[in-house]
């Protein structure tokens, strides 16, 4: 079965600082893989999403991830932290040929001004 | 501005009552999803749907929960008789096609059993 490990539950950091939220994912084939924010009291956005093509996927509000198969690695990054990414960050995994997808037990973002 | 909604967004009820949850999927969207989100357990896929048809279910416990979809603009969850364990944050999602398509998600229902 394939899975996702998000190392840290919490991560600070100074507003401009880089932000970088790590994923590591177990699967024997290449998956699809994605990042989404959820911030309190709402639904989850997608944020990035890999599916094979480009390993440096750039998203919304100007995070990007970059897909390592070598270190079945999908970190995501920031180069300039704002006060409004503070939420919670899900990695999460689907199959190629399935939609059913597996969240990791995400990281919570806080940052500090 | 196209959302998935859910209803109610709040629940509190008492233990052994009958929890009913409400999703609209957005319009033209096929698939439907719902996923528990607790502190201890975090996200879990409990069931979704394609073309209104029931895919998978396997993270549901089936003696006390029910998931259908009675027609294309509405999905339900049903708890049967309702637990304190239960108290979670219900979301439904909607997407459109199958692999890697974007999952919209709903605001969720926060329900709590005493």
């Amino acid at each position: 079965a394939q899975s996702v490990t998000q190392l840290g539950s919490h991560v600070s950091v100074s507003e401009g600082a880089l932000v970088l939220l790590r994923c590591n994912y177990s699967s024997s084939v290449p998956p699809y893989l994605f990042w989404y924010v959820q911030y309190p009291n709402q639904g989850l956005q997608l944020l990035l999403k890999y599916t094979s093509a480009a390993t440096l996927v750039k998203g919304i509000n100007g995070f990007e991830a970059e897909f390592k198969k070598s270190e079945t690695s999908f970190h995501l990054t920031k180069p300039s932290a704002h006060m409004s990414d503070a939420a919670e960050y899900f990695c999460a995994v689907s199959p190629v040929r399935n939609e059913k997808l597996t969240f990791g037990t995400g990281t919570r973002l806080t940052i500090i001004p | 501005d196209a959302r998935v909604t859910q209803t109610p967004r709040h629940k509190v009820t008492e233990m052994g009552q009958e929890v009913t949850m409400r999703c609209q999927p957005i319009l033209g969207h096929n698939t439907v999803f719902w996923y528990r989100q607790t502190m201890m357990q975090g996200l879990e896929l409990l069931a979704y749907f394609r073309n209104r048809a029931p895919l998978d279910d396997s993270g549901m416990p089936k003696d006390r929960f029910s998931a259908e979809m009675p027609d294309a603009t509405l999905a339900t969850l049903k708890i049967q008789p309702s637990e304190p364990r239960d108290s979670a944050v219900y979301f439904c999602a909607s997407g459109r096609g199958q692999g890697a398509q974007e999952k919209f998600f709903g605001p969720g229902t926060r329900l709590t059993v005493l």
